[in-house]
């Protein structure tokens, strides 16, 4: 079974531009989730969809993060502009209807400089 | 709002050691428990989790977990480590009423040979 599959794998940006990540979940899964990875910390959830509507996004940062599930499957996770503290790792994670386990991705590394 | 405490950042100890890593967390109400690793340059991964039945549970690699639901807490252990359990190991948890995954901020562990 194909695991989630997301890119691209590194990025590195400057303050002030636009980024871009995307994100293919296991096939079947109603539920695909983006969570924000800080050096030395644990994943924070940015946003929960099932099947394309948000379910949850009070944790993300509207006024320059955005993400969309077209068609209930893939999902592009989009920040403008950056900020030096948006560095960070970004996960997708997808799983059936909860609360199934979650299953994640190898994560984008974005850098902004 | 609830979060989850891993005790130690960085856990540093030789083959065949016992390990135990400590979490807890702060919620009241019914939750899910869950134990997930990353090892070196690979994604996170599920180790074991809890939803009900049996507190002590049983996951991959010889880990195990015990749910103690008057102390908050879910600790993992492993009787005798490997070179190979080298990663670092993320607790978390969902309340059973919404499924927002909370993680811990990670303990790395480094096994010697």
């Amino acid at each position: 079974e194909a695991g989630v599959a997301q890119s691209p794998r590194y990025k590195i940006i400057e303050k002030r531009q636009s980024v871009a990540f995307w994100c293919n979940p296991i096939s079947g899964h109603a539920t695909l989730y983006w969570y924000q990875q800080i050096l030395g910390q644990g994943p924070k959830l940015l946003i929960q969809f099932q099947n394309n509507g948000v379910v949850d996004d009070s944790q993300l940062p509207k006024d320059r993060f955005s993400a969309e599930r077209l068609k209930g499957v893939d999902s592009t996770l989009k920040i403008q502009p950056a900020k030096l503290e948006d560095s960070a790792v970004y996960l997708c994670a997808s799983s059936l209807d909860p609360p199934e386990t979650q299953y994640f991705g190898p994560g984008t590394r974005l850098l902004v400089l | 709002a609830q979060s989850v405490s891993q005790h130690n950042h960085h856990v540093i100890l030789s083959e065949a050691a016992s390990l135990e890593l400590g979490c807890n967390y702060s919620y009241g109400g019914t939750v899910n428990l869950f134990w997930y690793v990353q090892y070196p340059g690979q994604h996170l991964q599920l180790l074991l989790k809890y939803f009900s039945g049996d507190p002590l549970v049983k996951g991959i690699k010889g880990f195990e977990a015990e749910f103690i639901k008057s102390k908050f807490s879910f600790n993992l252990r492993k009787p005798s480590v490997q070179w190979s359990d080298t990663a670092e190991y993320f607790c978390a948890v969902t309340r059973s009423n919404d499924y927002k995954l909370s993680f811990g901020a990670g303990t790395t562990v480094t096994v010697r040979a």
